[in-house]
């Protein structure tokens, strides 16, 4: 069971839309809709942004949204805002009732 | 509002057992599954995993021969003892309720545990 593989880094620019990716097997993200993603200020507890690939929990912004194809899943950020900077994890339900984590995403907004 | 608390030891000698206990205020801890998740200084997060109040568990294989977890719902608490601990268990510990699968909607502050002599 390896962690999940994301970029270690996006930037981009206030307004602009960026998209972090999230690639795993065809064992977690490839067999089910259970891929989650999780905001993280410093020094701050994970904070549930998207959750079954795409679902938004009440007060998360529309801003932010969830899709998959295939072994890979992408949180896509729209309207950049400096608040959004932050580290970004996915999750997936990898079988027999086991869980991973993405190796994680430092979100710069430039 | 639901609220939880970690709280254990912050030191824990190599070789011995790390114990940690979430205590849950605001709600109900029935009916939900409730999780372990850590995370190395600047590293990323691993589960380490969840109890139902009934008291089923899934662990993380990669730690299940020495995690042990239970609840006690009369406490709104639940609780972790992680065994044989070395400095690679040097970690901030986080207790969350989960929903579905990976999807966890509250969570603890953290508390940091040093594995050290």
């Amino acid at each position: 069971q390896s962690a999940l593989t994301q970029p270690a880094s996006v930037s981009g620019s206030p307004g602009q839309s960026i998209t972090i990716s999230c690639t795993g097997t065809s064992s977690d993200v490839g067999s089910y809709n259970l891929v989650s993603w999780y905001q993280q200020h410093p020094g701050k507890a994970p904070k549930l942004m998207i959750y079954e690939v795409s679902k938004r929990p009440s007060g998360v912004s529309n801003r932010f949204s969830g899709s998959k194809s295939g072994n890979t899943a992408s949180l896509t950020i729209s309207g950049l805002q400096a608040e959004d900077e932050a580290d970004y994890y996915c999750c997936s339900y990898a079988g027999s009732s086991t869980l991973v984590f993405g190796t994680g995403t430092k979100v710069t907004v430039l | 509002q639901v609220q939880l608390q970690e709280s254990g030891p912050g030191l824990v000698k190599p070789s011995e057992t790390l114990s940690l206990t979430c205590t849950v205020s605001g709600g109900s801890i029935s009916s939900y599954y409730w999780s372990w998740i850590r995370q190395p200084a600047g590293k990323g997060l691993e589960w380490i995993g969840r109890i139902y109040t009934s008291g089923s568990t899934n662990y993380n294989p990669s730690l299940k021969s020495r995690v042990t977890m239970s609840v006690d719902t009369s406490k709104n608490q639940f609780s972790l003892k992680l065994s044989s601990v070395t400095a690679a268990d040097t970690a901030v510990y986080y207790c969350a309720r989960g929903l579905r699968f990976g999807e966890f909607d509250y969570w603890g502050q953290g508390t940091l545990v040093t594995v050290s002599s």
